[in-house]
């Protein structure tokens, strides 16, 4: 088993359409977890942290599920600009090993 | 503030020559990484550096040198390059790698081509 799996998707979603995707990890001692957005031909970025009482940044909501070890990111009223790759990430454990998922590519159409 | 920056931005190698990758940040981070992205691989960490004047080996270091120069820069070193290497390769800092899971900020990437 993967230590950090994601579906790859695509998810093709309608502008305004609400969409989530769940990331599984493996290690019970993690301790951190992100999701980062990634854009193609570019650079990850912080989308958010995900904190265990769940977290919303304007339309981005983060949930953290430890009992069964998984993450997630909820979308609403989705943007085209929101269409890129989005990078579960999970930290502990060792050097406080940071390990990212292969992405889920989201596709926003118009 | 410019973050983290890389260069090059693109390389093209014959097998067997050996570059340098620079990372510079300016962020005052103590911890850098040094990472590549391959296509259904995600990102894999290859060295980090949690803090000035030291570093390890992440998951796949086998090929590959660094230094931490100073506190700002941390640099890859591939030695006799493989076509295997053919990657995008990121640098990364965060403020810390132990404490209060602080986010990695990245370069904007190094595509680089073994031939």
């Amino acid at each position: 088993r993967k230590e950090v799996e994601q579906d790859p998707g695509p998810f093709n979603v309608p502008e305004g359409a609400t969409v989530a995707f769940n990331c599984t990890y493996s290690n019970s001692a993690s301790q951190s977890f992100f999701w980062y957005r990634q854009d193609c031909r570019k650079e990850p970025k912080l989308l958010m942290s995900v904190y265990s009482s769940g977290n919303e940044d304007g339309r981005f909501t983060a949930q953290l599920n430890r009992a069964s070890q998984y993450i997630s990111l909820l979308i609403r009223d989705s943007k085209l600009s929101d269409s890129a790759t989005y990078l579960c990430v999970v930290k502990g454990g060792g050097y406080q090993k940071v390990t990212f998922g292969t992405g889920t590519k989201l596709q926003v159409i118009p | 503030n410019a973050g983290v920056t890389q260069t090059p931005k693109f390389q093209v190698l014959k097998t067997g020559q050996s570059m340098t990758l620079q990372c510079a940040q300016d962020m005052n981070h103590n911890s850098m990484y040094w990472y590549r992205q391959d296509p259904g691989m995600g990102l894999r960490l290859i060295y980090y550096s949690a803090s000035e004047g030291t570093t390890d080996k992440g998951e796949v270091p086998n090929g590959y040198n660094v230094s931490r120069l100073n506190k700002r820069e941390f640099s890859l070193r591939l030695e006799s390059a493989a076509p295997s290497q053919t990657s995008v390769y990121f640098c990364a800092s965060s403020a810390n790698t132990v404490t209060q899971g602080q986010p990695q900020h990245f370069g904007d990437g190094t595509r680089l081509s073994i031939l």
